[in-house]
C-alpha cells in the first residue's frame, strides 16, 4: 500500500526566503505526482503535475522535482511572499484511479 | 471551462434530514471522485466513478449514497448522518490515468 510522507509538517519563515518542501513515497510504481495548495476551509488548487517520466516542472516561482527511483519529490518556492501562506499537499497517483496524499506542510510566511 | 463546481458551499443538517451534495464538470473528464476531509488532515477517498460506473467504494457507511446521472454530474446523497460526519466534502475529476486531478472548492457540512 502506497504511503506518502511530507516533511516538515509546519514551517514558518520570513518573507523573501527560498523554501524547500519534501515529499517521499514508498511505492515507486506511480503514474504521476501532483502538488496542491489548500487555503483554510477551501478546495485544492493544483500547482504542478509531474509525470513519472519527468524529472521536474516549473511554474513561476515554483519548481518541483521528482526522483522516482528513490521515492522523493521536492517543491521549491523562490522568494516567498505572505500570500504563499497555505497548506501544501503532495499526492501520488498509482494504478486503479487511486490518489494518495501526504499529510501536508502548513506554511506561514511572515511579512 | 476548466472547473469543478460544487454546490452548496455550506450545509447544516440535522441527523434526521436528507440532503444532497452536487458536483459538476464540463471538461470531458471520465472519472469523478468524492473525498472527505477533516480539519488539519489530508483528503480521504470515499468513492470513484469511472465512465459513470461506481468503481471504488472505500468502505463508506451506507448513510452516504453516491450517484452519477451522467458524465458531467456527480451527486452525494446524505441521510441519517452523525455529528462526526461533519467535514469538508471535496469533489474531483480527471481525464485519464496520466492526467492530474481537478478539485472543486468543496462543501462544508455541519451535522447538528
Amino acid at each position: 500500500k502506497q504511503e506518502v510522507t511530507q516533511i516538515p509538517a509546519a514551517l514558518s519563515v520570513p518573507e523573501g526566503e527560498n523554501l524547500v518542501l519534501n515529499c517521499s513515497f514508498t511505492d515507486s510504481a506511480i503514474y504521476n505526482l501532483q502538488w496542491f495548495r489548500q487555503d483554510p476551509g477551501k478546495g485544492l488548487t493544483s500547482l504542478l503535475l509531474i509525470q513519472s517520466s519527468q524529472r521536474e516542472q516549473t511554474s513561476g516561482r515554483l519548481n518541483a522535482s521528482l526522483d522516482k527511483s528513490s521515492g522523493r519529490s521536492t517543491l521549491y518556492i523562490a522568494a516567498s511572499q505572505p500570500g504563499d501562506s497555505a497548506t501544501y499537499l503532495c499526492a501520488v497517483r498509482n494504478a486503479g484511479n487511486m490518489l494518495t496524499f501526504g499529510g501536508g506542510t502548513r506554511l506561514m510566511v511572515k511579512p | 471551462d476548466t472547473e469543478v463546481t460544487q454546490t452548496p458551499k455550506h450545509l447544516v443538517m440535522g441527523m434526521t434530514n436528507k440532503k444532497s451534495l452536487k458536483c459538476e464538470q464540463h471538461m470531458g473528464h471520465r472519472a469523478m471522485y468524492w473525498y472527505k476531509q477533516k480539519a488539519k488532515k489530508p483528503p480521504e477517498l470515499m468513492f470513484v466513478y469511472s465512465y459513470e460506473k461506481l468503481s471504488i467504494n472505500e468502505s463508506v457507511p451506507s448513510r452516504f449514497s453516491p450517484e452519477c446521472p451522467n458524465s458531467s454530474l456527480l451527486n452525494l446523497h446524505l441521510h441519517a448522518l452523525q455529528p462526526e460526519d461533519s467535514a469538508l466534502y471535496l469533489c474531483a475529476s480527471s481525464l485519464g490515468q496520466t492526467d492530474g486531478y481537478t478539485f472543486g472548492s468543496g462543501t462544508r457540512l455541519t451535522v447538528v
